[in-house]
């Protein structure tokens, strides 16, 4: 069965330094999502992509993070610097089909000291 | 603003019984609401949708009610086993296209006793 691929599945780091993550979306699936989850609530959408074009990044704090998919298949979102209320799980979704059903990746659990 | 509330945090039934989970929004844009499942430490799990041409949909052990005038949904799992036991995201979207935003609620947490 097609997953959603992502990594690395946990990184911890210190606040200041630069993060990345990586997410390879359901073959054909054109619409990417990147969300953040903080313990205890539901995901919140931080960016999304139609193929390579950005469809909506307002919730996305851009003075620290930025998100590509180059050429519209994977996808990275990266952080820098790292703050301490960064700490989340980052979550990314794909999309392919007639109705909104959003398939999710395992997830990447982030961790600033 | 919530515009997704799961007002319940937590749920604890009986294997065998019914597990009732509720959710309610406030946008009345909101045409389309999906269930998801998660597991701690994995992504979350789709599991049932339901349109709002609809009012009930079915897919075995689980069921989606949908009261439009009310803005509440539903989820029934009937029978609950203990490994339905996870936390539960109602989920709504304001088109049906493929494109278009998931506003989550904050989750329930089920747990199935044996």
């Amino acid at each position: 069965e097609a997953e959603v691929a992502q990594s690395p599945r946990y990184k911890i780091t210190e606040k200041s330094q630069a993060v990345a993550f990586w997410c390879d979306p359901i073959s054909g699936h054109a619409t990417l999502y990147w969300y953040r989850q903080i313990l205890g609530q539901g995901p919140e959408l931080l960016v999304q992509f139609q193929d390579e074009s950005v469809v909506d990044d307002s919730q996305l704090p851009k003075d620290r993070f930025s998100a590509e998919r180059l050429k519209g298949v994977d996808s990275t979102l990266k952080i820098q610097p790292a703050e301490l209320g960064d700490s989340a799980m980052y979550l990314c979704a794909s999309s392919g089909g007639r109705y909104n059903e959003q398939f999710f990746g395992p997830g990447t659990r982030l961790t600033v000291l | 603003d919530q515009q997704v509330k799961q007002n319940s945090p937590s749920l604890s039934v009986q294997e065998g019984r019914i597990s009732i989970l509720n959710c309610d929004y406030t946008n009345s844009m909101f045409d389309y609401f999906l269930w998801y499942k998660k597991y701690p430490a994995e992504g979350p799990t789709f599991l049932i949708s339901i349109s709002s041409i609809k009012d009930k949909n079915e897919d075995g052990r689980f069921t989606v009610f949908l009261n439009k005038s009310a803005k509440h949904l539903s989820l029934h799992i009937v029978p609950s086993q203990p490994g339905d036991s996870a936390v539960y995201f109602c989920a709504a979207s304001a088109q049906t296209g493929a494109n278009s935003k998931l506003t989550f609620g904050k989750g329930i947490t089920l747990s199935v006793r044996p």
